[in-house]
């Protein structure tokens, strides 16, 4: 049973600020890795994917991956009170049978005080 | 609009009655999911599909039943036997070509027992 390993937080950082969220992982076999943000009360929204190591910019959200170290890491630049949200890593599950389905973490809360 | 459709958004059940939640996506993806989220926790999997005419067990489907008659459609019925269906319940589909794992969420049921 793959494990994914998130701080709950609740992390707080000031608006303008870096937010910096990780993730960790028990497979070393895991090739695709998954963010997603959640509102509350809403459904989870896949925010970046990234598949080889090093890292991923799209906007102001970076991915960096290190697959020696198992871990993943959301960074969010210029954190806006509207990026207040839980944020949820995501790995494949195991192959087979199984193999599009995705293990999450339980999430790290952020909030982005004005 | 291409996307995943659950209703209703919100649903009351009585004890005894068995409910069922509709889930459809018009995204031509071949699997979908579904998930139960309880407050404060991560996504449990409770079945999976990954093709029409099958569909697997997840790690918490005592008390829930599916169906996959077509490729677009995915319903789950919540019986009288899950003793704590209070939940928010959320659908999922992801392309199952390409090698890539990507599950996207439709806006979710917020099933409240009475």
């Amino acid at each position: 049973q793959k494990e994914v390993e998130q701080n709950s937080g609740p992390l707080s950082v000031p608006e303008g600020a870096i937010a910096s969220l990780n993730c960790t992982y028990s497979d070393r076999g895991s090739q695709s890795f998954f963010w997603y943000r959640q509102y509350s009360g809403k459904s989870p929204e896949l925010i970046m994917s990234i598949y080889s190591n090093g890292d991923k910019e799209d906007g102001r959200f970076t991915a960096q991956l290190n697959k020696a170290s198992q871990y993943v890491s959301l960074l969010i630049r210029d954190s806006q009170p509207s990026d207040s949200a839980t944020y949820l890593c995501a790995v494949p599950g195991d192959s087979g049978a199984g193999s599009y389905q995705l293990t999450f973490g339980k999430g790290t809360k952020l909030s982005v005080i004005p | 609009d291409g996307g995943i459709t659950q209703s209703p958004k919100y649903l009351f059940r009585k004890e005894g009655q068995n409910v069922t939640l509709s889930c459809e996506q018009n995204l031509n993806h071949d699997a979908m999911y579904w998930y139960r989220q309880d407050p404060g926790q991560g996504l449990r999997l409770i079945y999976y599909s990954q093709i029409v005419n099958d569909f697997q067990k997840g790690d918490i489907a005592e008390g829930y039943s599916v169906s996959r008659e077509k490729k677009e459609s995915f319903p789950l019925t919540v019986t009288s036997a899950q003793k704590n269906p209070t939940a928010f319940y959320l659908c999922a589909s992801t392309k199952t070509s390409g090698g890539y794992n990507e599950q996207f969420f439709g806006p979710g049921t917020r099933l409240t027992v009475l």
